[in-house]
């Protein structure tokens, strides 16, 4: 069965270092992967979109790459602030982009 | 402003009882989606509609019943064959076929006394 695996354990990083997350997946071939970030409580929301025709996106501090061989997502907070403290969610999906499927999501904490 | 709303935030049920989540949009999305969400965990999908009058069951339906009689409107009944109801309940929606984003809701938690 297709199956998402993020680092299970939490992630503590000192502010300004640069926080990367990782998602694995196995027995699927998505043509889109997200990321979303969520706090506690609240709804995700959306962060980026690669598509598995691209190696890397990047938004402002936020940089995402894809590779396909590997079946891995690699997301990087740089310069990263107490205020990137939350929950990170890697999502993939097919072609027809219709059913999304996420990961258990990895909790990051930025220490001052 | 646009957006999805779901109603109620919390809600606290008997067991052996059925509720239903509401969930509406404004944002004109075709396509609509539940996921539920247990304490530490992922999303796990339960229904989702790409059009008005239908819907598709997602990995873990068994318990649950949804309707999409309206584009705007997604309501998720959670009946009493669901063993463990008890978790945190997200509704959100994108515009079908496109690999655009999806907005979310802000949630609806339930609890079976």
């Amino acid at each position: 069965s297709q199956k998402i695996e993020q680092n299970s354990e939490a992630l503590n990083i000192q502010e300004g270092k640069t926080a990367t997350l990782t998602c694995n997946y196995t027995n699927y071939s998505p043509a889109y992967l997200q990321w979303y970030r969520q706090d506690p409580g609240r709804g995700p929301v959306f962060l980026l979109l690669i598509r598995e025709n691209e190696k890397e996106k990047r938004k402002e501090r936020l940089k995402v790459t894809f590779d396909t061989t590997l079946k891995q997502s690699l997301f990087h907070i740089t310069a990263s602030q107490p205020a990137d403290s939350a929950t990170y969610l890697c999502a993939l999906a097919g072609s027809s982009a219709s059913k999304i499927i996420f990961g258990s999501g990895t909790r990051l904490s930025i220490r001052p | 402003d646009g957006g999805i709303t779901q109603s109620p935030k919390y809600l606290f049920r008997k067991e052996g009882q059925n509720v239903t989540l509401s969930c509406e949009q404004n944002l004109n999305h075709d396509a609509m989606y539940w996921y539920r969400q247990d304490p530490g965990q992922g999303l796990r999908l339960i229904y989702y509609s790409q059009i008005v009058n239908d819907f598709q069951k997602g990995d873990i339906a068994e318990g649950y019943s949804v309707s999409r009689e309206k584009k705007e409107s997604f309501p998720l009944t959670v009946t009493s064959a669901q063993k463990n109801p008890t978790a945190f309940y997200l509704c959100a929606s994108s515009i079908f076929g496109r690999p655009g984003e999806l907005f979310f809701g802000e949630g609806s938690r339930l609890t079976v006394l």
